[in-house]
């Protein structure tokens, strides 16, 4: 089954404490993402990377890090996590007819 | 910049059919995606539409799209309480980097 599977579902932290959350797809494709979810607000993209070693800024970098050293995986990192970063994240990636998302991490910082 | 804009609240009675409107900016984007959100889950791609077509129909659901108004909508015939969720329009950014979505519309349905 095609599939995004991202770890953890949810994850409460305190500020300042690195964390990453992974991301890992079976579907073989090259655009991975990150979003996140904010009340009123949508989504709004953080970090795309259309290959393996290529990755570009989205709307809302600022804060966040990622790598992608292998197709199927695309992690997350929060190196100091703020407040600020309380939200619902999701992973996709993305194939000819759409994007398949995962099934979201909610991240709360205290 | 690019831009989706769509009302943040729906209410309509079961059986009815709802429709839900988005707008766009972007015209020169190639994809249009309808996605739903139901409470405390992900994001289910619902359906998507071509820029070169005008209406696309799937079971329930029909999607018009009026290039000329950058104007999509949704209309889900004879809505049921499942279909109780957030829906998100979406359009493909002209640089295929990134999705842009709407803030969302709630869906309630009423008995």
């Amino acid at each position: 089954e095609a599939q995004v599977t991202q770890n953890p579902r949810y994850l409460i932290t305190v500020t300042g404490k690195k964390l990453t959350v992974t991301c890992s797809q079976n579907m073989n494709h090259e655009y991975m993402s990150w979003y996140r979810q904010d009340p009123g607000l949508g989504l709004r993209q953080i970090y795309y990377s259309m290959n393996v070693e290529v990755t570009d800024k989205g709307d809302v970098p600022e804060g966040y890090k990622v790598s992608r050293k292998e197709k199927r995986n695309f992690p997350l990192i929060l190196e100091s996590p703020s407040p600020n970063q309380t939200s619902l994240y999701f992973c996709a990636t993305a194939g000819v007819t759409g994007y398949t998302f995962g099934s979201g991490t909610r991240l709360t910082v205290v | 910049g690019e831009d989706v804009e769509q009302s943040l609240f729906l209410s309509v009675r079961e059986g009815d059919s709802s429709v839900i409107n988005c707008t766009y900016t972007d015209s020169s984007s190639t994809y249009l995606y309808w996605y739903k959100q139901e409470p405390g889950a992900g994001l289910q791609l619902l359906t998507y539409i071509f820029s070169n077509m005008d209406m696309k129909q799937d079971q329930r659901l029909t999607v018009l799209l009026n290039k000329k108004d950058k104007h999509l909508s949704l209309r889900i015939a004879d809505t049921q309480t499942g279909d109780s969720a957030i829906y998100f329009c979406a359009e493909l950014d002209s640089s295929a980097s990134k999705i842009i979505f709407g803030s969302g519309t709630r869906l309630s349905i009423r008995p």
